[in-house]
């Protein structure tokens, strides 16, 4: 099956600092990337639909500003962080698909793990 | 529009089986299911269209009334590794590609 990288796995870091997290398609090209985020023992909550070359949807009470999306190439995505604080701290895991249809799979990354002291 | 799943927990003995529902309150397109264990990201399971189809193979599989706006994944003969956190994932047919989870089943198979 397809294969999603993200990276890094985890990070730790001081509040008020900036993270940045990048998502992979490693054997497709991902016209559209997803972005969630995940608290413990909840769902996934998609924060933003990124498609190539065109700038991020975000989900309702989803801060554009805080959480920048850039989705330069077919098999890149970015989530930054922007001053991030302890509330932040959280499981983000990003998704790709391939096309743009309802049949198209979404392959997960394998998450990444902020955690802002 | 975040979906509804049912039950929220439950344990089983392996070998038994069991049934997780999903249902939404808006006309679906699709239902897509996963498996996720605890710290890892979601595995999926299948994807299931509109059109009631049922979908799967031997022990896991799931079904989708576009009517009812309801889907059930079935898992029969339970195997340990089948112990996770399932979430089903509706796309609602006036917003393809963004698939909303819902809050998940966790299900546990003891020996």
């Amino acid at each position: 099956g397809a294969v999603v990288s993200q990276h890094p796995s985890r990070v730790i870091c001081k509040s008020g600092t900036s993270v940045k997290i990048e998502c992979r398609s490693l054997d497709f090209q991902a016209t559209t990337m997803f972005w969630y985020r995940q608290f413990p023992k909840q769902s996934l909550m998609l924060m933003a639909t990124s498609n190539e070359g065109s700038k991020a949807t975000y989900e309702q009470g989803v801060e554009k500003d805080k959480f920048l999306i850039n989705h330069a190439s077919l098999t890149l995505s970015t989530l930054t962080v922007t001053s991030a604080h302890p509330e932040d701290s959280s499981f983000y895991i990003c998704s790709a698909i391939s096309g743009r249809g309802a049949t198209d799979t979404q392959y997960f990354g394998p998450g990444t793990r902020l955690t802002v002291l | 529009q975040q979906p509804v799943q049912s039950p929220q927990a439950v344990i089983l003995r392996e070998g038994e089986d069991a049934v997780i529902n999903c249902s939404s309150s808006k006309a679906l397109y699709s239902v897509h299911w996963y498996r996720q264990k605890h710290g890892e990201a979601p595995v999926f399971l299948m994807i299931l269209l509109k059109g009631g189809e049922q979908k799967g193979h031997e022990k896991i599989s799931a079904s989708f009334n576009e009517k009812k706006q309801q889907s059930s994944l079935y898992l029969t003969a339970s195997q340990l590794s089948y112990s996770g956190t399932y979430f089903c994932g509706t796309e609602v047919e006036t917003s393809y590609d963004k698939v909303i989870f819902g809050p998940g089943t966790s299900l546990s198979v003891i020996p």
